[in-house]
């Protein structure tokens, strides 16, 4: 059974960055989609950006271009989510999902996910 | 980027009736790359459907997915008890996105 456990909660001012965690467990790492969700409080779920660690390769959504950067790290299996110059709108719950299957570049959906990382911009 | 429009924003039904939830995309999905999750409170979403109309593993028969090109439809049969929640569909034909959700809520 995968399981992917994410950091804990973080509290952070406006204009700083934020690192969020994401260790997988009980399947392979490097071959799969990791995908990054976030939620903010009372509204939908919105796609931020994915890494195949396999093949480097990440893509973000242009909302977050230039502020966002995922990367992995193969040996620990682990995938990290870093935001910058955050601001009150970017408090919401993150949460790290995985996709069931290996393939090419292509993207995909998430059938494991993360308990979710709430972040808290607040000066 | 592809946008998706979930309609009704909310649905208000009784256990034992049908729903029927739509997404429509702003522009066609290749391969009908879309999911469907289902999500309650404090909870991290589930999959439902993936590529339009593919059960995820687990998930009761009572939950089907139709559609392709610009519109798609999610249809629960027959509503239990746990079945109210939030709905979101997933595109992933070019990069990805979600809908903005509907929900099922008691009547």
């Amino acid at each position: 059974q995968v399981q992917l456990v994410q950091s804990g909660a973080e509290v952070k001012k406006p204009g700083s960055s934020v690192r969020v965690s994401c260790k997988v467990s009980g399947g392979s790492f490097n071959t799969h989609e990791i995908t990054w969700v976030r939620q903010a409080p009372g509204q939908g779920l919105e796609w931020m950006g994915r890494i195949i660690p396999a093949l480097t390769l990440t893509n973000y959504a242009q909302k977050f271009q230039g502020r966002l950067t995922i990367t992995a790290d193969q040996s620990t299996a682990t995938a990290y989510m870093e935001m910058f110059s955050l601001t009150s709108d970017d408090t919401a719950f993150y949460f790290c999902a995985r996709s069931p299957s290996t393939g090419g570049p292509g993207f995909t959906y998430a059938s494991s996910w993360g308990q979710g990382t709430l972040v808290t911009v607040s000066p | 980027e592809i946008v998706l429009t979930q309609s009704p924003d909310t649905l208000s039904l009784s256990p034992g009736q049908s729903a029927t939830l739509s997404c429509r995309a702003s522009k066609s999905i290749w391969s009908g790359y879309l999911a469907w999750y289902q999500q309650k409170p404090g909870q991290a979403p589930r999959l439902l459907i993936y590529d339009a109309s593919s059960r995820a593993s687990g998930i009761p028969d009572r939950f089907s997915g139709s559609g392709s090109g610009t519109d798609f439809t999610l249809t629960i049969s027959s509503l239990e008890p746990e079945d109210f929640a939030v709905y979101y569909c997933q595109q992933y034909g070019g990069s990805s996105s979600f809908g903005g959700g509907t929900k099922v809520e008691l009547k």
